[in-house]
């Protein structure tokens, strides 16, 4: 079957890094989304990687590993703002969205 | 920016109502999608839509059922409402591209609560 595995909770200090990470089976692969929800809010676009490697933008950067069917989300100078949860979603092969539970992000001053 | 609104952010109703939840996006994507979110479960789809009168089967379409009159709205349609559908319902919509990837955007969200 597909799935989507990603920590539920994890907490981080202000001013901090935290790493993110996430699992995905699927039949097939065409790319990994990460979207960023916070509490009663829409899920909102962060971003979306289909090679191996890392991409940066700005404050937030996502890894690939297709081998390894691994991806993280790297959040630098933590700012309480960023507390919400983090999606992750594995495109498979028919192009549709697998999503994870989710990871909530606590920041703590 | 592309906008999709939904058209009640919290609405009660009571076991064997008719419910409509509708979806409005802007940006004249060609795919549309119903979503609902359960604490502790990923983002589980509905039905989604290709097209205008298009309309495919997600993972969990039943006891849902949809409509796509025009592009830009996607309505989701609870036929007889029952307490197991007491969940927040997400809609989301993409343009279709060429050879590429594109996001989803979402709407804020309907929390549906059936008594």
């Amino acid at each position: 079957g597909q799935n989507i595995d990603q920590p539920t909770e994890m907490t981080a200090t202000e001013g901090a890094i935290v790493q993110i990470n996430c699992t995905y089976q699927t039949s097939g692969f065409n790319g990994l989304f990460w979207y960023q929800q916070h509490a009663g809010e829409a899920p909102t676009f962060l971003s979306y990687n289909v090679l191996d490697g890392l991409e940066e933008k700005g404050r937030f950067s996502s890894f690939l590993s297709r081998s390894k069917g691994y991806s993280y989300l790297l959040l630098k100078e933590l700012q309480m703002k960023d507390s919400a949860s983090y999606l992750c979603a594995a495109l498979d092969s028919n192009y549709q969205l697998i999503w994870g539970a989710g990871t909530k992000l606590i920041i703590k001053p | 920016d592309v906008k999709v609104t939904q058209s009640s952010r919290y609405l009660v109703k009571r076991t064997g109502e008719k419910v409509f939840l509708e979806c409005v996006q802007d940006m004249d994507h060609e795919n549309m999608f119903w979503y609902r979110q359960d604490p502790g479960l990923g983002l589980r789809l509905i039905y989604f839509s290709y097209d205008v009168k298009m309309k495919e089967k997600g993972d969990i379409p039943e006891g849902y059922s949809v409509s796509r009159e025009k592009k830009e709205r996607f309505s989701l349609i609870l036929e007889s409402a029952s307490t197991n559908q007491t969940s927040m319902y997400l809609c989301a919509s993409k343009l279709q591209g060429a050879g590429e990837v594109n996001e989803q955007f979402f709407g804020p969200g309907t929390r549906l609560t059936v008594l």
